[in-house]
C-alpha cells in the first residue's frame, strides 16, 4: 500500500526565509507524487508533480521539489517565503501504473511571521 | 463558469434531515471524486467514477449515497447524518494520473 507521511503539522517562517516542507513516502511501484496546496475556504490546487522524468520539479509561485530514490522524500522548498504563501500544503502519492486515486499526507500549516 | 463547481458553499442540517450536495465540471474529465476533509485528519477519499462507473467506495455508510448521471455532474446525497459527519466535502475531477482540480467544497454542519 501507498502512504506519505509529512513531517511537522505546522510549520512557520519569517517573510524572506527559506521554506521547507518534508515529505516521505512509501509505495511498493515506482510512485507519481504531488504537492497541492489550501488556501483558506478554497479547494486544494496542484503546485507541482514528479512523474518519473527530472528528479527536480519547479512548481508554480517559485515552489520546487526534489524526488530522492535514495531517502524515499519529495521535500517541497521555496528560497524566499511570501505572506501569500501562508497556506496548508499537501504532499500525495498515486499508483504509476495507472490508478487514478491519490493518497495524501495529513497536511503542513505554513505561518509566515511578517 | 469554468473548473469545479460546488454547492451549496455551506449546509447546516438536522439529523432527520434529507441533503444533497452538487459538484459540476467544465473541464471534460472523465473521473470525478468525493472526499471528506476534517479538522485534524488526512483528506479522505470517498467514492471514484471513472466515465460515470463507480469504481472507488471507501468503506464509506450506506448514510453517504453517491449519484453521477454524466460525466460532467455528480451529487453525494445525505441522510440520517451524524454529527461526526461534519466536514468540508470536497469535489474534484481528472483525466491525468494524479493531476486533480478541486471544487471550492461544502462546509456541511450536522446538529
Amino acid at each position: 500500500a501507498q502512504s506519505v507521511t509529512q513531517l511537522g503539522s505546522h510549520v512557520s517562517v519569517s517573510e524572506g526565509a527559506l521554506v521547507l516542507l518534508r515529505c516521505n513516502y512509501s509505495s511498493s511501484v515506482p510512485p507519481y507524487l504531488f504537492w497541492y496546496v489550501q488556501y483558506p475556504n478554497q479547494g486544494l490546487q496542484l503546485l507541482l508533480k514528479y512523474t518519473s522524468a527530472a528528479t527536480l520539479v519547479k512548481g508554480i509561485n517559485g515552489f520546487e521539489a526534489e524526488f530522492k530514490k535514495s531517502e524515499t522524500s519529495f521535500h517541497l522548498t521555496k528560497p524566499s517565503a511570501h505572506m501569500s504563501d501562508a497556506a496548508e500544503y499537501f504532499c500525495a502519492v498515486s499508483d504509476a501504473r495507472g490508478a487514478q486515486k491519490l493518497v495524501f499526507g495529513q497536511g503542513t500549516r505554513l505561518t509566515i511571521n511578517p | 463558469e469554468t473548473g469545479v463547481t460546488q454547492t451549496p458553499r455551506h449546509l447546516v442540517m438536522g439529523m432527520t434531515n434529507k441533503k444533497s450536495l452538487k459538484c459540476e465540471q467544465h473541464l471534460g474529465h472523465n473521473a470525478m471524486y468525493w472526499y471528506k476533509q476534517s479538522a485534524k485528519k488526512p483528506l479522505e477519499l470517498m467514492f471514484v467514477y471513472n466515465f460515470k462507473e463507480q469504481t472507488e467506495n471507501n468503506s464509506v455508510p450506506s448514510r453517504f449515497s453517491p449519484e453521477c448521471p454524466n460525466s460532467s455532474h455528480l451529487f453525494l446525497h445525505l441522510h440520517t447524518l451524524q454529527p461526526e459527519d461534519s466536514a468540508l466535502y470536497l469535489c474534484a475531477s481528472s483525466q491525468e494520473i494524479g493531476v486533480q482540480y478541486f471544487g471550492p467544497g461544502t462546509r456541511l454542519l450536522v446538529l
